[in-house]
């Protein structure tokens, strides 16, 4: 069955460092989608791509999708104890059809 | 507006058992999904309806199945619990396929 793979598992950084979080498929996605999910509280939708090779920021976050639709990547700009959390990539491969979550990258940032 | 509710929040069950967890999507939405998470990995898919009708199933046993009333809510029923069936269950909503999915904040199942 499809895969969504994310690396790393984890990841520790001091605040104002980047962060960057690495999402990959077994197989072509029709989008993908990316999540957070604080301590103690459930996924919150942060984005969606759907075109290959699209770009998208929200203020200090930059989604990416691969040009293959098999790879996606989320960045941080100079990190804040705000972001907090374990962020996961959501890979949809039939449009309409299922969202298949990676394992998460867990965010430390110490102040 | 509401966002997803599920009830309840918090559920202890002896293993054999029978749950009930209910869900009700955000006002308007049609699609709604059921996952299942264990501490510290991803939400794992269990079910998705559309309009009320079952549009996918995930590796799950035949011991959970899943309705979506005309309402749009939905139940998750899980028979014959199981100690590894203790996990946070998740119901999310979205407006239309293919759009980002509103999480409830889910129900936290142990089975002793």
């Amino acid at each position: 069955g499809q895969q969504v793979m994310q690396i790393p598992q984890y990841q520790h950084v001091q605040e104002g460092e980047d962060f960057t979080t690495y999402c990959n498929s077994s197989t072509t996605l029709s989008n993908i989608q990316w999540y957070k999910q604080r301590p103690g509280g459930h996924p919150v939708f942060l984005i969606q791509l759907v075109k290959s090779g699209e770009v998208k920021k929200q203020k200090r976050l930059t989604f990416q999708f691969g040009e293959a639709k098999k790879n996606s990547s989320l960045h941080i700009t100079a990190t804040q104890t705000t972001d907090v959390g374990t962020y996961f990539c959501a890979g949809v491969v039939t449009s309409g059809s299922r969202l298949t979550f990676g394992e998460g990258t867990q965010l430390t940032v110490n102040p | 507006d509401a966002g997803v509710t599920q009830s309840p929040t918090h559920l202890i069950k002896t293993r054999g058992q029978h749950v009930t967890l209910r869900c009700s999507p955000i006002s308007g939405h049609k699609s709604v999904s059921w996952y299942q998470q264990v501490l510290g990995q991803g939400p794992q898919f269990i079910f998705q309806y559309y309009e009320k009708e079952e549009r996918g199933r995930g590796n799950f046993p035949d011991r959970f199945s899943a309705r979506q009333f005309p309402n749009y809510s939905s139940e998750l029923n899980v028979n014959a619990l199981l100690l590894g069936d203790s996990a946070l269950y998740l119901c999310a909503s979205s407006q239309d396929l293919n759009y980002g999915y509103t999480f409830g904040s889910g129900t936290r199942l142990t089975v002793v």
